[in-house]
């Protein structure tokens, strides 16, 4: 079946320092990819998105590019702030599946001051 | 503003009891969707609906019963079926067609404490 499987957490890192979080996808077809973000207490909010093959999806100083080759969607952002301390989930959908999402498990960045 | 909002932030139940958590929107989307969240761990879909007066069950149905009454709505209720339910649950809504890329808007979450 079609899963998500991202680098497991915790993540530290001291502010401006550089950050990946891997995330791989199996899926039998051509999925869209998402990036998700979860602050403290909140739901989750689209960070960015690709929907083919290529695509770099950016947003606030975050990017990741669809790689169809190695079925990888990595975030990474240059110089993290203590402010994108949160939860980040990949995820993908299917086309002809309406918009249902497979969710990874999650990663937690913690940044330092 | 359009957005999704649920209801109450925070909720507590005693075992054997029942509790009914709302969801509603006002973005005119056609699907509705539960997830429920546990610490550490990524979400898992209990029922979607993609249109009013249908829904079906996702991952982890067994003790939760939904509505689809209208358009805004999708209330989820923890009946004293369920084993566990103590737990973070979100509600999204989103276009439904056949295209991948069109995204889901999420909840602020209800936090379900079982005493």
């Amino acid at each position: 079946g079609d899963s998500v499987t991202q680098m497991e957490g915790p993540v530290t890192l001291s502010e401006e320092a550089f950050l990946t979080i891997n995330c791989t996808y199996t899926a039998t077809g051509y999925p869209s990819l998402f990036w998700y973000v979860q602050y403290p207490g909140e739901g989750l909010q689209l960070l960015l998105k690709a929907t083919k093959a290529d695509d770099k999806g950016s947003n606030k100083g975050f990017e990741a590019t669809y790689r169809k080759e190695t079925t990888s969607f990595h975030l990474e952002k240059g110089s993290v702030q203590v402010s994108d301390s949160a939860v980040y989930f990949c995820a993908l959908s299917l086309n002809n599946a309406g918009n249902m999402l497979t969710f990874g498990g999650g990663t937690r960045l913690m940044v330092k001051p | 503003d359009g957005g999704i909002t649920q209801s109450p932030k925070y909720l507590f139940r005693k075992e054997g009891q029942n509790v009914t958590l709302s969801c509603e929107q006002n973005l005119n989307h056609d699907a509705m969707y539960w997830y429920r969240q546990d610490p550490g761990q990524g979400l898992r879909l209990i029922y979607y609906s993609q249109i009013v007066n249908d829904f079906q069950k996702g991952d982890i149905a067994e003790g939760y019963s939904v509505s689809r009454e209208k358009k805004e709505s999708f209330p989820l209720t923890v009946t004293s079926a369920q084993k566990n339910p103590t737990a973070f649950y979100l509600c999204a809504s989103s276009i439904w067609g056949p295209d991948s890329y069109n995204e889901q808007f999420f909840g602020p979450g209800t936090r379900l404490t079982v005493l």
